[in-house]
């Protein structure tokens, strides 16, 4: 079964200073997808960059971008000059190809400090 | 707007009593999902369909039903069967407009069920 592990419960920065979440994930696939999703305080999961198995390049979605290391099954997000807005649990999740669940980890929650 | 519409926002539910959560989507994707979400834990998978008349269970189905009678919709009941009910509920859906498949799920703003 597959598993992800988020092993930072919790972590606080200054504002716009960069900040690094950290994702691991256990499977047997060679093909799946990788997200990591945002739940700030209104609950409501947002999107925030999602990485397929089989591209090598690194994805990146403005401040957002991911290291992704396949091989250590590593899937790490870092945040850029980090806003107040970005104050939220965040979430790495996992799908396999052709798959419907999506498997997550149980989150870090994230506090960006003025 | 296109989006994922969760109601009521907050619900409370009476010892021995069904409640039904609803979810309804105007995204025109295929496969709706219902998760569960507990203090401190990550999302836990109730139930899912990916066509209309056709769902399965999840990881954590016991106490819950579903239907998907419309591509639209996909109530959660809430059964008394359920006996620690008291969590936050979110509903997805996904869909195969996106290039390379239907694994992009989006999420409705979730609803808060409390036992009275």
């Amino acid at each position: 079964a597959q598993t992800v592990t988020q092993s930072q419960p919790e972590m606080s920065v200054q504002e716009a200073e960069t900040v690094t979440l950290s994702c691991t994930y256990d499977t047997s696939e060679s093909n799946y997808y990788l997200f990591w999703y945002k739940q700030p305080p209104s609950r409501q999961m947002i999107l925030v960059i999602r990485q397929e198995a089989y591209k090598q390049q690194n994805a990146t979605e403005n401040r957002f971008s991911v290291n992704f290391q396949k091989a250590a099954k590593s899937f790490s997000l870092k945040i850029s000059d980090s806003q107040l807005g970005d104050t939220a649990m965040y979430f790495c999740a996992f799908i396999g190809q052709g798959a419907q669940k999506l498997v997550f980890g149980q989150g870090t929650r994230l506090t960006i400090n003025p | 707007d296109g989006g994922i519409t969760q109601s009521p926002k907050y619900l409370f539910r009476k010892e021995g009593q069904n409640v039904t959560l609803s979810c309804e989507q105007n995204l025109n994707h295929d496969a709706m999902y219902w998760y569960r979400q507990d203090p401190g834990q990550g999302l836990r998978l109730i139930y899912y369909s990916q066509i209309v008349n056709d769902f399965q269970k999840g990881d954590i189905a016991e106490g819950y039903s579903v239907s998907r009678e419309k591509k639209e919709s996909f109530p959660l009941t809430v059964t008394s069967a359920q006996k620690n009910p008291t969590a936050f509920y979110l509903c997805a859906s996904g869909g195969s407009g996106y290039p390379g498949g239907k694994n992009i799920q989006y999420f409705g703003a979730g609803t808060r069920l409390s036992v009275l």
